[in-house]
This record gives C-alpha cells, sequence and structure tokens, in this order.
C-alpha cells in the first residue's frame, strides 16, 4: 500500500495530451514539493520533473508538472511510442522519509 | 558524467545480512545526499534511507531496525546493510544521488537483483 496515489494505468495516442494524479496528504504533498520519475522497462527510474515543475535539462517540454494542496500532476503533451513507461510520483513527508505513488503505467495506443 | 554503480552478492539466504555497495565515479560523493532504494519484482518503489557524505543516516521508520548505512569518502563509495532478511526483501535495490532532500534523486545507478532464498 503506497502512501501517495496514483491510477495504475493511463493511455493515450500518439499526439494527444495525457494527465497522470498523485494525490497525498497534509504531511507529504501538503507539505513538501513534488518530484516525478520515469521508468522505461527494464530501466533505472529517470528523474522528469522535480520541484514540483521544473525540468532536469535534456527532458523535452512536453512534460510538465504541477501541485495544488494535496495533490499533484504530471502532464505529457504530443504523447510519443516512446513515453510508454512506468511514472512514479513522490514526496518528502515529515515523518522524515521519502514516499512513493505506486505508479501509473502508460500505454500508448 | 556522474555514474553509481551497485555491487554485491545476487543471493542472500534467509536470516543472514544483505550487504551492498555503491560506488560514484565521475564526481564527488561530498555535499550530497546518498540513498538506496527498492524495487520488488513487479512493485513499486520503496525508499530504503540516505547517508550523508559526513556520515549522518536517516532510514525509513519501516525498516529502521534493520538497516545500517555507511559512507567511505575516501573510495567515493557508500554501503548499505540489511539484516535479517526474508523473502520479502527480494527486490532489485538501486543507489541514488540526491542533492537537498526533497528535490529528487537525480542519479541513479542501474540497480542490483537481490534474491532472498535458501
Amino acid at each position: 500500500q503506497s502512501v501517495l496515489t496514483q491510477p495504475p494505468s493511463a493511455s493515450g495516442t500518439p499526439g494527444q495530451r495525457v494527465t497522470i494524479s498523485c494525490s497525498g496528504t497534509r504531511s507529504n504533498i501538503g507539505s513538501n514539493t513534488v518530484n516525478w520519475y520515469q521508468q522505461l522497462p527494464g530501466t533505472a527510474p529517470k528523474l522528469l520533473i522535480y520541484t514540483n515543475n521544473q525540468r532536469p535539462s535534456g527532458v523535452p517540454d512536453r512534460f510538465s508538472g504541477s501541485k495544488s494542496g494535496t495533490s499533484a500532476s504530471l502532464a505529457i503533451s504530443g504523447l510519443q511510442s516512446e513515453d510508454e513507461a512506468d511514472y512514479y510520483c513522490a514526496a518528502w513527508d515529515d515523518s522524515l522519509k521519502e514516499v512513493f505513488g505506486g505508479g501509473t503505467k502508460l500505454t500508448v495506443l | 558524467q556522474v555514474q553509481l554503480q551497485e555491487s554485491g552478492p545476487g543471493l542472500v539466504k534467509p536470516s543472514e545480512t544483505l550487504s551492498l555497495t555503491c560506488t560514484v565515479s565521475g564526481g564527488s560523493i561530498r555535499s550530497y545526499y546518498w540513498n538506496w532504494i527498492r524495487q520488488p519484482p513487479g512493485k513499486g518503489l520503496e525508499w530504503i534511507g540516505y547517508t550523508y557524505y559526513t556520515g549522518s543516516t536517516n532510514y525509513n521508520p519501516s525498516l529502521k531496525s534493520r538497516v545500517t548505512m555507511s559512507v567511505a569518502t575516501s573510495k567515493n563509495q557508500f554501503s548499505l546493510k540489511l539484516s535479517s532478511v526474508t523473502a520479502a526483501d527480494t527486490a532489485v535495490y538501486y543507489c541514488a544521488r540526491t542533492e537537498r532532500l526533497a528535490t529528487g534523486f537525480d542519479y541513479w545507478g542501474q540497480g542490483t537483483l537481490v534474491t532472498v532464498s535458501s
């Protein structure tokens, strides 16, 4: 049972815009920033968005993040086949630990 | 380019201690937090804890009684020990770096599968 709640799956067609939600509580998302990771099959997770809405160097601007209250969202516009992956949200919790969402499997139809 | 590489036994017997080392290359181990994160087969990510380059540590409360982390700055390495393992500890173990708490793990190792079995 993950501390942050994500939908287990999402899907879209090439070129479409998809969003993935992440719900937490006052002690994690409500108090701290949210980070997002992309995990391609068989590989280590990769930092996609940090501090709610910042993109590391090299991450396309098709990926964007937002946060409001105790929830956050990852949006992917202009969906491409290579975006098919698992996506995880994460946040620091005031109980002094990092917590993750259960992950969302994105399928590009 | 910073690179992290996990090393250690891929098979550990139940009740024994899992030991892994992460070697950092292409950058200094100083001024960063060094984390261990695991992922059971087919499941999500679980943060195990971190060690700061000074040696201070912070562990996930759910694992705290069994976890020990340490850092060897002269070798650019940090380590994880997890005692009294069971089959539930079978997972891919990743080491990862963060510059400041809550700002994201920006570099990851490739991960190493550790299986707990007799």
